[in-house]
């Protein structure tokens, strides 16, 4: 079955440093692969994603993903993370199969403080 | 440019009634995907729509229906409430074809 593995369910970190947040799933047939960013009572927002192309993508606000096809991860990190990045963080998958779905992660709290 | 609209943000209803949650896609999109995130999980998919017909469904049972209109808004459809339908309700658009996903702010089901 396609599944999502995001291994850790909370991250804390202190403002100003690195982080990651991992991401893995199921099989390598050819995917479509997304972070998602939800802050508190509120939907999803794409945060980046990767459809082809350079395995390495960055979103606007500092975070970056690299799809590694071998190891099926596309986890996510920032150098330096601010108060403000504080949200719930989802890995979504579309596999290329014909199925229109996307399969997401549980989602890892990142809890940045001062 | 609005994005994806849902309505209503919030509501409660009581066990065994009917629910309707409406859908609005983001301009130019043509796809609308319904998901619900329970309480500390990841959103599920619960069904697509593409002109008008359900296209895929995911793992819930048929008391979850849905519409799409010809104008490519949506309707999610709950019958016979359970306390365990309590969560957010997502929904996403897209174009047939591009990979993006516009998500809404969702609705707050709690049923009671």
């Amino acid at each position: 079955a396609q599944s999502v593995t995001q291994l850790d369910s909370q991250v804390p970190v202190f403002e100003e440093a690195p982080v990651e947040l991992r991401c893995n799933y199921s099989s390598s047939v050819s995917v479509y692969l997304f972070w998602y960013v939800q802050y508190p009572n509120q939907g999803l927002q794409l945060l980046l994603k990767y459809l082809s192309g350079s395995t390495l993508v960055e979103s606007i606000n500092g975070f970056e993903a690299e799809f590694n096809k071998s190891q099926t991860s596309f986890h996510l990190r920032k150098p330096s993370v601010h108060i403000s990045d504080t949200a719930e963080y989802f890995c979504a998958v579309r596999w290329d199969t014909g199925f229109q779905k996307l399969v997401f992660g549980t989602g890892t709290r990142l809890l940045v403080s001062p | 440019d609005a994005g994806v609209t849902q309505s209503p943000t919030h509501l409660i209803k009581t066990r065994g009634q009917q629910v309707t949650l409406r859908c609005s896609p983001k301009s130019g999109h043509d796809t609308v995907s319904w998901y619900q995130q329970a309480l500390g999980q990841g959103p599920q998919f619960i069904f697509q729509y593409y002109e008008e017909e359900e296209r895929q469904r995911g793992n819930f049972p048929d008391r979850f229906s849905g519409h799409q209109f010809p104008n490519y808004s949506s309707e999610l459809n709950v019958n016979a409430l359970l306390l365990g339908d309590s969560a957010l309700y997502l929904c996403a658009s897209s174009l047939e074809g591009v990979y993006g996903y516009t998500f809404g702010s969702g609705t707050r089901l709690t049923v009671v």
